[in-house]
Formats: structure tokens, sequence, C-alpha cells
């Protein structure tokens, strides 16, 4: 059992590149999520999904997009890079339902825009 | 206004000491709230959750949750050096969104 995984660990993208940070769990978790943690910012909700073709915006979305084709994966793509978007990514799975379904995160994939 | 406030620190202890981690919420609708503790370049991993109001003791962790002045702790009794980590809250809104806060950096000197 994986958890959740993303790839990759580190990119360092130049302005108006664009690119897919890859999410994927192995728990048949219905919930995903994408959060961006920025110093003094904490954790903010970029994206989520409820199940496969189900996506809803967070607190930050401008700048990215989602897609749910399978359960099991949450791409998230950033559509012209832009040195604000600098930042460790972190998606995140869960079972939906009551608050004491826990909030599993991968590792995170740190984001350097020039 | 943020929907939850957390002071950053850091915070700085010697082992044994107890630790007090403390955020505020603005939402009085919120019920659940989380504490997430996240060591240097991992992610972030549930620590403890409460439902409304009142104390969640885990062996050396209390959660503490006092909704009439919306204020959510942590405290860590005996603290050791494993205990250096940062340490966010959370809460939850009906519709499965997470709210996190800043993160304490919390360190326990040996």
């Amino acid at each position: 059992n994986a958890g959740v995984t993303q790839t990759p660990k580190f990119q360092v993208l130049k302005t108006g590149q664009s690119m897919t940070l890859q999410c994927a769990q192995d728990m048949n978790h219905e919930y995903m999520s994408w959060y961006r943690q920025d110093p003094g910012m904490g954790l903010r909700l970029i994206h989520y999904s409820v199940g496969a073709g189900i996506t809803d915006q967070g607190e930050v979305p401008n700048g990215y997009n989602v897609s749910r084709s399978t359960t099991e994966d949450f791409p998230l793509r950033l559509l012209s890079a832009a040195p604000s978007q600098t930042s460790v990514y972190f998606c995140a799975s869960r079972r939906t339902g009551g608050f004491q379904e826990t909030q599993y995160f991968g590792p995170g994939t740190r984001l350097l825009v020039l | 206004q943020k929907e939850v406030e957390q002071d950053p620190g850091p915070l700085s202890v010697p082992e044994g000491a107890i630790v007090s981690l403390n955020c505020t919420y603005s939402n009085s609708a919120f019920q659940y709230f989380m504490w997430y503790r996240q060591y240097s370049r991992k992610g972030p991993e549930l620590l403890m959750y409460t439902y409304s109001s009142g104390n969640k003791e885990d062996g050396r962790f209390t959660a503490q949750v006092d909704k009439s002045s919306k204020y959510i702790s942590l405290f860590i009794r005996d603290s050791q050096p494993s205990d250096s980590a940062t340490y966010l809250c959370a809460t939850m809104n009906t519709g499965n969104q997470f709210y996190f806060g800043t993160g304490t950096s919390l360190t326990v000197i040996p």
C-alpha cells in the first residue's frame, strides 16, 4: 500500500511554461485535494474532488486546472507558470464522510518558477 | 480574516517541558477540529481530531476546544526531541473543505 504518491519531487520551470504535477492514491479514497504551502501562509486549498468526474475550486484556484477521470489519479496542471506559483504542493486523499476520516498527504512537490 | 489563525512561533523548549500550542478560528459554525504534525520536508500527518467542545487525550497529547472563545489548543506533556516538528491546526466545514493554520514550529532541546 503506497498511500499517496506525487511526482516529480522537485521541478524548476521558466515563466510561461506549463506542466502537470501528478498525484495518485491506492486507498480507493473518494476525496482528493491539492494544497500549496507557502511560508507565513500555511496550507491553502487549490482544488478538490469528491469523486471521479467531479471537481471544485478551493481558496486559490487561479492559474491551475484539475481533472479526475479515475478514482486513483488527480493531476494538477499549471497552464502558464508564474513566479508567484513557486511553492510546495501537496496532494491529499481521504474517504468522504465524517471528520474522523483521516486525510493522508503525499510527500510534496517543490516547484521553483524563474 | 482567515478562517484559522495560529501563532507561527518558533517555539523552543527543553526536553520534558509541557508545550502549549494555540489557534483561534473565525466561524462559529465550525465543529470539527484537527491537529496535524509536519516533519521537515514531509507531508502533514493527522495527530488528533476533536468534535465540538471539550478535551481529547491520546498519550502525551491533549487537544482542547473552547467554542465560546473560538480557541483550540494542543498540549504536549513530557516533550521529547522527536516531537520537534511544525504543528498545524485545522478545521473542516460541512462541505469537506479544510482550513489550516500557518503552523507553529516547535524544537525540543535534549
